[in-house]
């Protein structure tokens, strides 16, 4: 099985700040990586799908890197409707794996 | 509008079971594989089950194979997971969401899940 780790597993950021997520995987998984955010509550809502695609109607400060093992979610200026957990998942082999997460809250 | 909507979520003993049933509108239901992700409290998501939507590939996590089973009837547009043999670690949100796919310029197929539902608890416990 794949497993997925993140880092941080938390972070405090203050409103403008450029906020970076690193995911990894445990074997390549070549550009097969999609991140999710979700606030408390909520279902998850898919931010990037593919490493590097936006999802339709998400905001452009969101965007995601990365292929092989090492991936990458970067907030360019974060806002207050951001403060949430976020999550990488492989789809590249079943079982489908989540990362542990990663809880951005307020400064 | 896109919508998926689960029930029949609830308090069953250790040993129990229970059916939940996820209702899709707003989209061609037949056309499109399905999932269950869970969430225990306080914790992160786990892959469940996934579901072909010709029901032709099924695929389950280890830590419920043989005692759940996942199905759908793309007449009710409507998705399942039949829970037996229920364990206190089975407590969770059980999450359904549809699978979503493209091909990209080499034929690479790419899937994420997208969107979900609200949720339907299911808590195990005498």
């Amino acid at each position: 099985d794949i497993q997925m780790t993140q880092s941080p597993s938390s972070l405090s950021a203050s409103v403008g700040d450029r906020v970076t997520i690193t995911c990894r995987a445990s074997q390549s998984i070549s550009s097969y990586l999609n991140w999710y955010q979700q606030k408390p509550g909520k279902a998850p809502k898919l931010l990037i799908y593919a490493a590097s695609s936006l999802q339709s109607g998400v905001p452009s400060r969101f965007s995601g890197s990365g292929s092989g093992t090492d991936f990458t979610l970067t907030i360019s200026s974060l806002q207050p409707e951001d403060f949430a957990t976020y999550y990488c998942q492989q789809s590249y082999s079943t079982p489908i794996g989540f990362g542990p997460g990663t809880k951005v809250d307020i400064k | 509008e896109v919508q998926l909507v689960e029930s029949g979520g609830g308090l069953v003993k250790p040993g129990g079971s229970l059916r939940l049933s996820c209702a899709a509108s707003g989209f061609t239901f037949s056309s499109y594989s399905m999932n269950w992700v869970r969430q225990a409290p306080g914790k992160g998501l786990e892959w469940v089950s996934s579901i072909s939507s010709s029901s032709s590939y099924i695929y389950y996590a280890d830590s419920v194979k043989g005692r759940f089973t996942i199905s759908r009837d793309n007449a009710k547009n409507s998705l399942y997971l039949q829970m037996n043999s229920l364990r206190a670690e089975d407590t969770a949100v059980y999450y359904c969401a549809r699978g979503e796919y493209y091909y990209d310029s080499s034929g690479s197929e790419y899937n994420w899940f997208d969107p979900w539902g609200q949720g339907t608890l299911v808590t195990v416990s005498s």
